[in-house]
């Protein structure tokens, strides 16, 4: 069973406009969630985390997410994109001592 | 500040030759994962250390890959008699333990293409 659902492989949006990427999880314990981006051909670079301290985490670039419990959720945000934004996206979830993570969603910014 | 490294980036290989990959985590870092990502998916788990010693598996990871971590600096990554279903980015990760849990920090990974 997926752990870890990332809704849209590919998700497109004007310069300026709002980035919406979604992620849900499963897990029977409060889990530490993570996204990543992965520009082409490079390894993935950690936006940002959640630990259980703060519902609403920011990370870089202007990206933050918001943990929601009752809807097993934990969907990335900026309000405003940038070209620069264009790249593949990774929800993951800590299980242990390894990361499970989401198929990924490409995120297209159009000029 | 050195991140992960890993070498090479790219590997081409003929179907049944031995490959190696080389992973170097950042310095004081006493945890070490592998992970394999095909085109279009997440990265998948394969194998994780703790300083030298390899604590966890993956059924992923079938008799020809073989990893290792001798001094519990760099790791290697073996995989005999590849397979074009072999064909895949290997990412490296590593991550030191703390009172919250660890992030794992990724190498530029090796891009691997069985012919």
């Amino acid at each position: 069973a997926q752990s870890v659902t990332q809704l849209g492989s590919h998700v497109s949006v004007s310069e300026g406009a709002l980035v919406l990427l979604r992620c849900n999880y499963s897990s029977s314990v409060p889990p530490y969630l993570f996204w990543y981006v992965q520009y082409p051909n490079q390894g993935l670079q950690l936006l940002l985390k959640y630990t259980s301290a703060a519902t609403l985490v920011k990370g870089i670039n202007g990206f933050e997410a918001e943990f929601k419990k009752s809807e097993t959720s934990f969907h990335l945000t900026k309000p405003s994109a940038h070209m620069s934004d264009a790249a593949e996206y990774f929800c993951a979830k800590n299980a242990g001592n390894m990361l499970t993570f989401g198929g990924g969603t490409r995120l297209m910014v159009k000029p | 500040d050195t991140g992960v490294s890993q070498d090479p980036r790219h590997k081409i290989t003929k179907r049944g030759q031995n490959v190696t990959f080389r992973c170097d985590p950042i310095s004081e870092h006493n945890r070490l994962y592998w992970y394999r990502q095909t085109l279009g998916q997440g990265p998948e788990f394969l194998t994780y250390f703790q300083n030298e010693a390899q604590l966890e598996k993956s059924r992923l990871l079938s008799d020809r890959f073989s990893a290792e971590r001798p001094k519990g600096s760099f790791s290697t990554l073996e995989i005999q008699r590849t397979e074009q279903g072999d064909s895949a980015m290997y990412l490296c990760a590593s991550s030191s333990p703390s009172r919250l849990k660890e992030t794992q920090y990724f190498g530029p990974g090796t891009r691997l293409l069985v012919l």
